[in-house]
């Protein structure tokens, strides 16, 4: 079974600093990993996603997040947050047939 | 339009009503899912389907039950609602093949049971 850990399920940052969102995983098989954001009252947004390849992956609005299978993480950051960024932040783990989805990650942007 | 369309929006209902909640897509996915999520908990997969001859429960089945009447339409239904199937439900949809990996989701239903 997949399991996927956010730690913090609250983050506050200063607008113009480093975010940093932690997500662990567990899986049996190399997955597909990815990021989502949900803005108030709307749906899950794709940020961004690691399928195969370079292990770094960049996404909208910034964002980038580096699969090391060695700490099974995939943690997402931007280098300079900015008051719009403020929303709920989802990790996710796709397999042939489903997703998992983390508990999710508030994040609050402080001007 | 939005590729994935959820219907109602919004809906107050009843402790004991039958109630369905509607999902269309555009995007000509097999793949579709319904999830319900509640504050702390993150999404919970209630059921999924592959097209429309299949169907498959997902960890939270109980007390909810699906129709796929088309590729493009996906149904959820709560049979007799009760207060803690109040919850923000959320369609989703999926391609295939390897650079079709990840889930599109609809704009959310939000369902509170009375």
């Amino acid at each position: 079974a997949q399991s996927v850990t956010q730690l913090g399920s609250h983050v506050s940052v200063s607008e113009g600093a480093l975010v940093l969102l932690r997500c662990n995983y567990s899986s049996s098989v190399p997955p597909y990993l990815f990021w989502y954001v949900q803005y108030p009252n709307q749906g899950l947004q794709l940020l961004l996603k690691y399928t195969t390849g370079a292990t770094l992956v960049k996404g909208i609005n910034g964002f980038e997040a580096e699969f090391k299978k060695s700490e099974t993480s995939f943690h997402l950051t931007k280098p300079s947050a900015h008051m719009s960024d403020a929303a709920e932040y989802f990790c996710a783990v796709g397999t042939g047939n489903q997703f998992y989805f983390g508990t999710g990650t508030s994040l609050t942007v402080i001007p | 339009d939005a590729d994935v369309t959820q219907t109602p929006r919004n809906r107050i209902t009843k402790t004991g009503k039958r109630i369905m909640l509607e999902c269309s897509q555009t995007k000509g996915h097999d793949r579709m899912y319904w999830y319900r999520q509640d504050p702390g908990l993150g999404l919970r997969l209630i059921y999924y389907s592959f097209d429309v001859k299949d169907i498959n429960k997902g960890e939270i089945s109980d007390g909810y039950s699906v129709s796929r009447q088309a590729q493009a339409k996906f149904s959820l239904s709560l049979e007799s609602a009760i207060p803690n199937q109040t919850a923000l439900y959320f369609c989703a949809t999926r391609g295939t093949g390897v650079l079709n990996t990840e889930a599109f989701f609809g704009q959310g239903t939000r369902l509170t049971v009375v």
